[in-house]
């Protein structure tokens, strides 16, 4: 079952522009993670965010996390058309056979025009 | 540091026939995932590993679904007898298991068409 629903499903923007893509999920957590996907390719991790921090920054990436409202977002910033891919936020549960067990969103389409 | 490595990279069956994925991990990854996506959709979890020992296995359909991890590094899924909605990117991917190191990384994925 998918743990995360992200929206919008689909997000199309100019270069230059600020993309931001957000999360949901069901269940605690101990870690939620964001993963870029390319056309064909696999899976890139980008960030980790733990349940106990509101808020991390990565280049031009910024992710918030919300454990009142099972939320996160994704910024990107001033983005570029290499960012066109699928993004994927991922759950991680804590403790025993859930460690390092990752549930995954539906994912967010970003295109971004040059 | 070398990637994940999976095979093939494609793979066009026809329904009933059988086939098999392979999946080497980076070098001294003691967790190794298999995940199905199918178009449009998220990674599914099929199997989790911990060196050779099973260790989530919930969502793999077993009566026709398989994987192994002989020696705790390479590892197999196979899927025997295939059917239509088997068709999906059959992802591998390995993580360290250390405390505070939950990052994942993964294959290119075995594209699989089942006809």
């Amino acid at each position: 079952s998918q743990q995360g629903e992200e929206d919008p499903q689909a997000l199309s923007i100019q270069e230059g522009e600020n993309a931001t893509m957000n999360c949901s999920y069901k269940t605690s957590i101990n870690n939620l993670q964001w993963y870029r996907q390319n056309s064909g390719r696999g899976l890139v991790h980008l960030i980790l965010i733990r349940s106990n921090e509101r808020e991390k920054h990565s280049g031009r990436l910024r992710v918030t996390l919300d454990t009142s409202k099972k939320s996160s977002s994704l910024l990107i910033t001033a983005s570029r058309a290499a960012d066109t891919a699928s993004y994927f936020c991922a759950t991680g549960r804590a403790g025993g056979t859930s460690y390092g067990k990752l549930t995954f969103g539906q994912g967010t389409i970003l295109t971004v025009h040059p | 540091e070398a990637g994940v490595a999976q095979s093939p990279r494609y793979k066009i069956i026809e329904k009933r026939q059988s086939v098999a994925f392979w999946c080497n991990p980076i070098s001294g990854h003691a967790t190794l995932y298999w995940y199905q996506q199918i178009l449009g959709q998220g990674p599914k979890l099929l199997i989790q590993f911990q060196n050779n020992g099973v260790v989530d296995d919930s969502q793999l359909p077993k009566d026709r679904f398989s994987a192994e991890r002989l020696k705790g590094v390479d590892s197999t899924l196979k899927i025997q007898p295939a059917k239509l909605e088997d068709s999906a990117v059959y992802l591998c991917a390995s993580s360290t298991f250390l405390v505070n190191q939950e990052t994942q990384y993964f294959g290119p994925g075995t594209r699989l068409l089942v006809l």
